[in-house]
């Protein structure tokens, strides 16, 4: 099983601080994904990175896939209440598992 | 379109008995998966079907557990017997591929069960 770690677990912060999550894992993957999960649903597909070194931009979130594909980050840029929500990494390209997710408020 | 469809949304029984859980995946997606989550372990994976079929169920807690999916557009997940320990949120996934494969993966919103 390839474990996801992500830290932090918890991360409180003000409308408009900029903030990053991460995702890292001893193993190689073919490719990653971020989904965002809010209360009482299921989580929701943000991006995949697939090629090391990769960045993608969704409006104020950027994703970087490290270059030797164990690890990604994510970045947000003057954070809204909005993005609050569970953030997840998942693995592809084997026994594909979830990271435990960094849980992010965003206090108005 | 529609999206994954759990039901039902809400389950609340007494330890003991036994847990149907059902999911419609996305029509024409080819994978299903069932996953569990609690704060304290996260979201885990418990099985996973291609076209139908079983591929991986070493997530599959123990015996009390089991999956089936009769056809393309139906699972269950069922418990028995339940136990309190089997309080989480349940979720079926669906997909175009498999875990090995870059496709996203589409959730349903999930049902929350509480075992007394």
């Amino acid at each position: 099983t390839q474990l996801l770690e992500q830290s932090p677990q918890f991360l409180s912060i003000q409308e408009g601080e900029n903030l990053t999550v991460y995702c890292n894992s001893s193993s190689v993957f073919s490719s990653l994904q971020w989904y965002r999960q809010e209360p009482g649903e299921g989580p929701v597909l943000l991006v995949t990175v697939v090629t090391g070194g990769e960045v993608k931009k969704l409006k104020r979130l950027t994703f970087q896939f490290g270059d030797a594909r164990k690890d990604s980050s994510l970045h947000i840029t003057a954070a809204q209440p909005g993005d609050t929500g569970l953030y997840l990494c998942a693995g592809g390209g084997g026994d594909m598992r979830f990271g435990a997710g960094t849980r992010l408020t965003v206090k108005p | 379109d529609a999206g994954v469809i759990q039901s039902p949304r809400h389950e609340v029984t007494e330890m003991g008995q036994e847990v149907t859980l059902r999911c419609k995946p996305i029509s024409g997606h080819n994978s299903l998966f069932w996953y569990r989550q609690t704060m304290m372990r996260g979201l885990e994976l418990l099985i996973y079907f291609n076209n139908n079929v079983p591929i991986d169920d070493s997530g599959m807690p123990e015996d009390r557990f089991s999956a089936k999916m009769p056809n393309a557009s139906f699972s269950t997940l069922k418990i028995q017997p339940s136990e309190p320990r089997d309080s989480a949120v349940y979720f079926c996934a669906s997909s175009l591929a498999g875990p090995y494969s870059n496709q996203p993966q589409h959730f349903g919103d999930g049902t929350r069960l509480s075992i007394l």
